[in-house]
């Protein structure tokens, strides 16, 4: 069975920085592109950033190109967001999320996300 | 364009045919997936492809596309199938780029 476990998020201050992590099982994490996925209270969902499986191809939004970088550890099934610089407007449910393939395509299994609120 | 629209809200009877559609260019180049959310939930995929069905999804769930319109279809609609649905296409790099806003689906 596929879990996604993320971790890392809470209330921090705007400008200052956050790492979400998640922990991949059930899976063979190094054939499988991964993702970052948001959704603001009440709102809709909105890609944040892929990584393909080998970490040689890496694409981002638009609203965070610049200030957030993606990264993952084969050898600990493991994804990662670093946010800096971060903004009221990145509040949201950030959630990690598996593609179907090795190159960044489509969406098939959702973490159950990790809160992350910026506010002073 | 890189944006998907949705109606905002549906509904339909229970036990009913509902048709959810999301118009867009990237359409005219991808197929689109859908995705399910209740709430507090996370959302769950439901179709991909051209009409692909992930393992555990009933197959009263279906989907088709049309030049820039991808439309799911729920043929005998539950009132377990009240959610939001999410449209979502590739973009020109590939990744899964572009949303739809969402279609709340009431069952009455």
């Amino acid at each position: 069975e596929v879990q996604l476990v993320e971790s890392g998020g809470g209330l921090v201050q705007p400008g200052r920085s956050l790492r979400l992590s998640c922990a991949a099982s059930g899976f063979t994490f190094d054939d499988y592109a991964m993702h970052w996925v948001r959704q603001a209270p009440g709102k809709g969902l909105e890609w944040v950033s892929g990584i393909s499986w080998n970490s040689g191809s890496i694409d981002y939004a638009d609203s965070v190109k610049g200030r957030f970088t993606i990264s993952r550890d084969n050898a600990k099934n493991s994804l990662y967001l670093q946010m800096n610089s971060l903004r009221a407007e990145d509040t949201a449910l950030y959630y990690c999320a598996k593609d179907v393939g090795g190159s960044c395509s489509v969406v098939d299994y959702w973490g159950q996300g990790t809160l992350v609120t910026v506010s002073s | 364009s890189s944006e998907l629209t949705q109606d905002p809200a549906v509904s339909v009877a229970l036990g009913q045919t509902v048709r959810i559609t999301c118009q867009g260019d990237s359409l005219r180049s991808y197929f689109a997936s859908w995705y399910q959310q209740k709430p507090g939930q996370a959302p769950v995929l439901v179709i991909s492809g051209k009409n692909n069905r992930p393992s555990g999804i009933p197959d009263r769930f279906s989907g088709s596309s049309s030049g820039n319109t991808a439309s799911l279809t729920i043929t005998g609609t539950q009132a377990e199938d009240e959610a939001d649905y999410y449209c979502n296409s590739r973009d020109s790099s590939g990744n899964p780029r572009v949303f739809g806003g969402g279609t709340k689906l009431t069952v009455l």
